[in-house]
This record gives C-alpha cells, sequence and structure tokens, in this order.
C-alpha cells in the first residue's frame, strides 16, 4: 500500500520567516496531495491540496509544489505568524480512495 | 468549505461502558464516511469505512465487534465503542468527502477511567 514520509517532526521559526514541510510517497499511482492543519483539540482541517495534473498551487502566504518524478511534495507558508502555530499533516490517494498520512510536523511560530 | 459535524466533543466514561460518537455531514450527502484515532502527538490511524445502507470496512486490527458502525442514512455515521476500557482513550476523528476532498470533524476525547 502507499507509504507516506513526512519531515521534518519539528519546526520552529520566527515570526515572519518561511517554513516548508516535506513528504514523499511511495504509490506512482496517488494523484491527490492535501495538507491538513490541525490544532490542539481539534480535527484536521484542509488548508490546501493538489492533483498529479499539476506541479504548483498558491493560496496567499500557503503554496505547495508537486515532483512526481521524485514523488515528493512540499508545504510552503511565507511570512509565517504565531497563528500558524500548529501540526500540519500531508496526505496522499489515489483517487477515490482513502487517504494515507504522514506523520505529521509540529510548526511552532515565535513572535 | 463543507461542514462535517461530530458530537460530542469530549466524553469520559467508566470501564465497562459503552459510548456513542456521532458524525453528521451538515451539508452534504456522503455515502461513505470514515473513522479515524489518534494518539497523542501522531498521525490519524484509520480504522473503517464506513459505508452508507451496508457493512463498514474494517482495518486490518481493528475489532469490529468492539467498533461498532452505523450508517443508517447519508448525513450520519456512529461509531459506539462497546465495553469500553481505559487503553481505549484516544481521540477520535470523522471524515466525510465531498467532491474527492476529505472534510474532517472537530474529533472526539475519549477518556475512559
Amino acid at each position: 500500500g502507499e507509504n507516506v514520509e513526512q519531515h521534518p517532526s519539528t519546526l520552529s521559526v520566527q515570526e515572519g520567516d518561511s517554513a516548508v514541510i516535506k513528504c514523499t510517497y511511495s504509490d506512482s499511482a496517488s494523484n491527490y496531495f492535501p495538507w491538513y492543519k490541525q490544532e490542539l483539540g481539534k480535527g484536521p482541517q484542509l488548508i490546501i491540496d493538489i492533483r498529479s495534473n499539476v506541479g504548483e498551487k498558491k493560496d496567499q502566504r500557503i503554496a505547495v509544489t508537486l515532483n512526481k518524478t521524485a514523488k515528493h511534495f512540499s508545504l510552503h507558508i511565507t511570512e509565517t505568524q504565531p497563528e500558524d502555530s500548529a501540526v500540519y499533516f500531508c496526505a496522499a490517494s489515489i483517487a477515490d480512495s482513502t487517504l494515507t498520512f504522514g506523520k505529521g510536523t509540529m510548526l511552532l511560530v515565535s513572535p | 468549505g463543507a461542514v462535517v459535524s461530530q458530537h460530542p466533543s469530549r466524553v469520559i466514561c467508566k470501564s465497562g461502558t459503552s459510548v456513542k460518537i456521532e458524525c453528521r455531514s451538515l451539508d452534504f450527502q456522503a455515502t461513505t464516511m470514515f473513522w479515524y484515532r489518534q494518539f497523542p502527538k501522531q498521525s490519524l490511524m484509520l480504522m473503517a469505512t464506513s459505508n452508507e445502507g451496508s457493512k463498514a470496512t474494517y482495518e486490518q486490527g481493528v475489532e469490529k465487534d468492539k467498533f461498532l458502525i452505523n450508517h443508517a442514512s447519508l448525513t450520519l455515521s456512529t461509531l459506539t465503542v462497546t465495553s469500553a476500557h481505559p487503553e481505549d482513550s484516544s481521540f477520535y476523528i470523522c471524515s466525510a468527502e465531498k467532491n474527492t476532498e476529505a472534510f474532517f470533524g472537530q474529533g472526539t476525547r475519549l477518556t475512559v477511567v
């Protein structure tokens, strides 16, 4: 089955800096890659996703890149703010199948 | 985005009792819902896939007789933890898909004492 690796497990940045979280996947048939933000005691919230027919997608301060050849995708957060502090999960799936999650990255943005 | 509501958000129960957790899709119909379990500082582990009108599909190692799933309508799936024990204490999260995107409930913190 699919295996998703996520790095780093923790990431500390200063407010205003950029943060990058990277994931790799094993199944070349995977074609949907969402990113979720989970705040303490809450369920994950979708923040951005990308499908295999594009290489990059942006939404304000958040961007995701996908390299299908290398089977890795990354989340980029620019101009980080303290409220960006949370656990971020990447995931991968083949269309209409279940999601396989990475182990998560705890992002801490210090003022 | 779509809204998935999960209830209750927190529950404490005594060992040996059963607890029911509800997952509702508020503004869309979901023929499939998913139940996850999350231990502290860990990722989401898929427990089962809930299918409206048919039996749930359980992941390997998940006891179907302990974690009863009912998906009686297109907007409601329930997870019942039967004969709960302290080791069942965890954060349980449901999700439903709309247009191939997964939307998660708020999660339920179950504590078995």
